[in-house]
Order: structure tokens, then C-alpha cells, then sequence
């Protein structure tokens, strides 16, 4: 079947350090791959997503790039900042309009 | 622009009652899937609507079952209410129109505890 698996959490670190945050994924076919972010209090919010094989996606300084080969789509950023802190799911969508959520990966960062 | 809105926010039940869940989409937006999140886990789908039909269906009992308006808004109800039930319950709206991989835009969620 179709299931996403995120590296464990909780992410603590300190602010200007580098993240990355591993996402494997199983799925049939060519599923597309995406990045959620959940802010305390809030719903989830696209973060970033990618289509295709080779495809990286990218918004406010996180990238993240669509690995066929490895099916892993792991999140980077260069330099985090505190208002980074947030809980960061990675998902699959293998049929149209039907996400399938990793268990999240909760980062804080501390000033 | 008013995003997803749902409510309650937050909701208390006992077990063996029934609870209904509202969400309106995002204006332009004709679709509203809705996901279960138990604490500490990702979402988990439980169904979606179009044109006030169920399109696709999740792991769930039929105790889990939903509605949609003709204006597009939604609702959850899930009856027989089980400590299990307990979570944030999300709603998601997109536009069927502009393809399978539209991006889905969430609302905050309402907190469901069931004691």
C-alpha cells in the first residue's frame, strides 16, 4: 500500500543551524510529493510540493527534492529561524485528491 | 479572501453520542475532504465530496458519514462516539475543476474529546 515514514522527532535546534528532516515513501505509479507545515493553533499549510521525478520544490528558504531512485523527498533548509518552530509533515498523493500524511516531525528552534 | 472555516473549535462528547462537524471551503472551491488527527500522528483521510456526493472513502466505519450542501459547505458525523474518537478533526477544500493534484487548502480543525 501507499504510506509515508518521517524520521523521528521531536527536532531541536538552534537558530542559523541547518535541518534536514527524512521522508521515504512507498507507493505504486508516480505519486506526487508535498510538505506541510502546522503551526500551534492553525491548520496545516502547503509548504512545498513536487510533481515528478528529479523535481525539487522550494518556498521560504526550505527545499526539497523528488528522489525516485531512493523514494525520499527529505526536507532542507540552510539556516532555520524561530519562527521555524512548527510540526512538518511530509505526504504522498497517489490518487487524485487523497493525501496520505507521514506522523510529523516536531522542530523547535531555540534563540 | 475568507480561507476554510470550521467549527466548533473545540467540542466535548460522551461515549454513545453522536457529534456533527461544520466546514465551509474556501471561496471558488467545490470540494471538502475531511481528515482525522489523532495526537501526535499525521492526518488520516475519512472522505470526500463533490456535487453533494461521497467520491472517495478512507479506512472508516460507518459510523463516520458526511454530508454536503449545495453550496458547497460540509458536514462530519460520526455517531456511537468511542474514547478513540478523540482528535482534531480537519477539513480540507480544493476545486475539482482544475484537476486531481489541486492543491487541497486546511482549516484550523475542531478539537473533538470524547470522555
Amino acid at each position: 500500500g501507499n504510506s509515508v515514514t518521517q524520521m523521528e522527532g521531536p527536532v531541536t535546534l538552534s537558530e542559523e543551524a541547518f535541518l534536514t528532516i527524512n521522508c521515504t515513501y512507498t507507493a505504486t505509479g508516480y505519486p506526487s510529493l508535498f510538505w506541510y507545515v502546522q503551526y500551534p493553533g492553525e491548520g496545516l499549510q502547503l509548504l512545498l510540493k513536487a510533481t515528478k521525478a528529479d523535481d525539487k520544490g522550494s518556498n521560504k528558504g526550505f527545499e526539497a527534492t523528488y528522489r525516485k531512485e531512493t523514494t525520499s523527498f527529505h526536507l532542507e533548509k540552510g539556516s532555520v529561524q524561530v519562527s521555524d518552530s512548527a510540526v512538518y509533515f511530509c505526504a504522498l498523493w497517489p490518487e487524485a485528491q487523497k493525501l496520505v500524511f507521514g506522523q510529523g516531525t516536531r522542530l523547535t528552534i531555540n534563540p | 479572501d475568507a480561507g476554510v472555516t470550521q467549527s466548533p473549535t473545540h467540542l466535548i462528547k460522551t461515549r454513545g453520542q453522536q457529534v456533527t462537524l461544520r466546514c465551509s471551503p474556501k471561496s471558488g472551491h467545490d470540494t471538502v475532504s475531511w481528515y482525522q488527527q489523532a495526537l501526535g500522528q499525521g492526518p488520516q483521510f475519512i472522505f470526500q465530496y463533490y456535487e453533494e456526493e461521497e467520491r472517495q472513502r478512507g479506512n472508516f466505519p460507518d459510523r463516520f458519514s458526511g454530508h454536503q450542501f449545495p453550496n458547497y459547505s460540509s458536514e462530519l458525523n460520526v455517531n456511537a462516539l468511542l474514547l478513540g474518537d478523540s482528535a482534531l478533526y480537519l477539513c480540507a477544500s480544493s476545486s475539482w475543476t482544475s484537476g486531481p493534484y489541486n492543491e487541497q487548502f486546511f482549516g484550523p480543525g475542531t478539537r473533538l474529546t470524547v470522555l
